[in-house]
């Protein structure tokens, strides 16, 4: 059974403080690994996709990593903001065409004023 | 404005019947997806399906049932079967063969007389 974990489970910083979770995966038949943004209330938000080992992407203060060889990947806030307060989920996806995500449980955020 | 619309926000059932969720799309995505979460967990997922009238099973798919007469529409059916059917139920779609990304409805809470 494929189990995709994140961590921390929940975290509270400050406005202005720079976070960062971590989402181990499975590396075996790995394809590719999701991020998304959860806010109450709304739709999860897709924030990033990546394949290749060393990948990083960024969105604004939002940026990721890849490591497929040990199996982690890094989300980082940079200057965290208020609006920033949301749950995030990772997700790998095994098995190619098919895109069959497993998710972790999230890492639930709050950035407090 | 293209995007996912799941219905009814708030379901209720009572014990014995079956319900149905409903999932529409007006993005075009062949691939569309059913996953559930429970408290503590991370999302599963039930069916999916990658092409009109074709789904398959997902992890959790036992008391629940779908069809894929039309592209735009993947509606779910939680049957008197499934024993402890109280969870939230997020519809995706994705655009095969032109990236990764599943794009989510904002979920129904289905909650058990």
């Amino acid at each position: 059974i494929l189990n995709v974990e994140q961590s921390p489970q929940s975290l509270h910083v400050q406005e202005g403080d720079s976070t960062n979770f971590t989402c181990s995966f499975p590396s075996s038949n790995f394809y590719a690994l999701h991020w998304y943004r959860w806010e109450t209330a709304k739709s999860p938000e897709a924030l990033f996709v990546m394949t290749l080992n060393g990948d990083e992407k960024k969105k604004g203060r939002i940026s990721a990593t890849l490591n497929t060889k040990e199996g982690y990947s890094y989300l980082y806030i940079k200057g965290s903001q208020p609006e920033d307060s949301a749950t995030y989920l990772c997700a790998g996806s095994y098995g190619g065409a098919t895109n069959k995500l497993i998710f972790g449980t999230g890492t639930l955020l709050a950035v407090q004023p | 404005d293209g995007g996912i619309t799941q219905s009814p926000k708030y379901l209720f059932r009572k014990e014995g019947q079956n319900v149905t969720l409903s999932c529409e799309q007006n993005l075009n995505h062949d691939a569309m997806y059913w996953y559930r979460q429970d408290p503590g967990q991370g999302l599963r997922l039930i069916y999916y399906s990658q092409i009109v009238n074709d789904f398959q099973k997902g992890d959790i798919a036992e008391g629940y049932s779908v069809s894929r007469e039309k592209k735009e529409s993947f509606p779910l059916t939680v049957t008197s079967a499934l024993k402890y059917p109280t969870a939230f139920y997020l519809c995706a779609s994705r655009e095969t063969g032109c990236g990764e990304t599943q794009y989510f409805g904002p979920g129904t809470r289905l909650l058990v007389l």
